[in-house]
């Protein structure tokens, strides 16, 4: 267990929804990293947070966006699902700092299938 | 960033060692190497990390070459809790990148 907790486990919508997933870093961690994990793209970088503020961009779609709260939970909302969003969603937080830390402690995750 | 080539495969038997090599020629002088694994669909893992000089933790220990351009991890003694994709990524302060790693089956 690494400390990580993200809901829901799993996430079943249709084309053109939205959905927010929710990640709760560990104890103590003011970074917050959104990756998604698909089967022809494989695991890939989408966006950081420290302490409530966005420090790094990945490869991520306009129609998605995230933010981190003042209790440091952070949300990831996707919109205007497609096909190709159904993949594998991961959180993962590292120890403070207002850089960026590889040491990093990943969540299970959220499965999400678009249909 | 380093490219970073890694077997598709390999299988180790229980309680023997295994090493899994990298090859990242192209690594920078303040890119760290980074390994990770993920056990069937979970959260990726960390395992270790090192510059340029070997280390080791309660997982695995890492072997990097002289010149930096490989690095080997090594699990002294596989268990079958030890199947799983490595993933080896060579990184300063940048997001991590993962290719498409080995996936180690330990075997009884």
């Amino acid at each position: 267990d690494s400390g990580v907790t993200q809901t829901p486990k799993h996430l079943i919508t249709a084309t053109g929804q939205r959905v927010t997933l929710r990640c709760s870093p560990r104890s103590g961690d003011l970074s917050v990293y959104w990756y998604q994990q698909s089967l022809d793209q494989g695991l890939q970088f989408l966006i950081h947070y420290y302490n409530g503020e966005e420090r790094a961009k990945g490869n991520i779609l306009e129609r998605f966006s995230a933010q981190q709260f003042p209790d440091l939970h952070s949300e990831l909302n996707l919109s205007s699902l497609e096909l190709g969003d159904s993949a594998l969603y991961f959180c993962a937080s590292s120890a403070s700092s207002g850089g960026w830390v590889n040491e990093q402690f990943f969540g299970p995750g959220t499965r999400l299938t678009v249909l | 960033d380093a490219k970073t080539t890694q077997p598709t495969s390999m299988d180790c038997a229980e309680g023997r060692a295994a090493n899994l090599p990298c090859n990242h020629s192209t690594i920078s002088g303040n890119e760290y190497v980074y390994w990770y694994r993920q056990i069937h669909s979970q959260g990726p893992q960390y395992i270790i990390h090192g510059l340029k000089n070997n280390e080791t933790n309660e997982m695995a220990s890492l072997i990097i070459t002289e010149d930096r351009k490989s690095s080997t991890l090594i699990l002294p003694h596989a268990t079958l809790r030890d199947t799983a994709v490595y993933y080896c990524t060579p990184s300063g302060n940048t997001p991590l990148v993962f290719g498409k790693g080995t996936r180690l089956s330990v075997i009884a």
